[in-house]
């Protein structure tokens, strides 16, 4: 079926300190894997996506990992600072092409 | 940097009233979308629109919704008779092309409407 499952449902981190948010899909012809950020009240902004030729891609704090295999992926935030956070949303796509969301994690950095 | 924009931006109806939410994808984008997000939850898939038809649409995209693309900018939702559960922030998203083939969804700032 459809579903991307998403974990945990919050974190809270100290700034400075590492996050990790998971996620894991079921349509295993899913080859695009983005995560967004949303703030409260905003648009969900695309801050890093992958394609399933790649099994890790970074840019600067953020980096993301996928397992094919194992159908799952990751977001990595290193040295986390109070603007980071936010919800940050994964999703996948289907076959049909519409892009499924995780239920969403709600990141706190604590200064 | 080229947006999606979205008006209005807040949006309050009576139960059973109609509403129009309006969208302007960015220009060169092929695949039109509608999310809604309920406070507090994910964001959830309404429908998909390309080539001037509805591509796909979600269990919760039921005979009250419809889209249109007047002209070759703007891309609007219908809700026909407005329910208490309608209200929610509604996201208008396009793409170059479909999820599957790896093309980056951008979103408009979204019309949170409100039934009263």
């Amino acid at each position: 079926g459809e579903n991307v499952e998403q974990h945990p449902s919050t974190l809270s981190v100290q700034e400075g300190d590492s996050a990790v948010i998971k996620c894991t899909y079921s349509d295993s012809a899913s080859n695009y894997f983005p995560w967004y950020k949303q703030e409260l009240g905003k648009r969900p902004q695309l801050i890093i996506d992958i394609r399933s030729n790649v099994g890790e891609k970074k840019d600067q704090r953020i980096a993301v990992t996928l397992n094919k295999t194992a159908k799952h992926f990751s977001l990595h935030i290193t040295e986390t600072q109070p603007e980071d956070s936010a919800v940050y949303f994964c999703a996948a796509p289907i076959a049909t092409g519409k892009l499924i969301f995780g239920q969403g994690t709600t990141l706190q950095v604590k200064p | 940097e080229p947006e999606v924009t979205q008006t209005p931006s807040h949006q309050v109806t009576q139960m059973g009233q109609e509403v129009i939410l309006r969208c302007v994808p960015i220009s060169n984008h092929l695949y039109f979308y509608w999310y809604r997000q309920i406070l507090g939850q994910k964001v959830e898939f309404l429908v998909s629109f390309y080539n001037n038809e509805i591509s796909e649409k979600s269990e919760i995209f039921d005979d009250q919704f419809s889209v249109e693309r007047p002209d070759g900018s703007n891309f609007t939702l219908k809700i026909r008779s407005t329910k208490l559960e309608d209200s929610a922030m509604y996201f208008c998203a396009s793409s170059e092309a479909s999820g599957i083939t790896n093309e980056k969804l951008f979103f408009g700032s979204g019309t949170q409407l409100s039934v009263l």
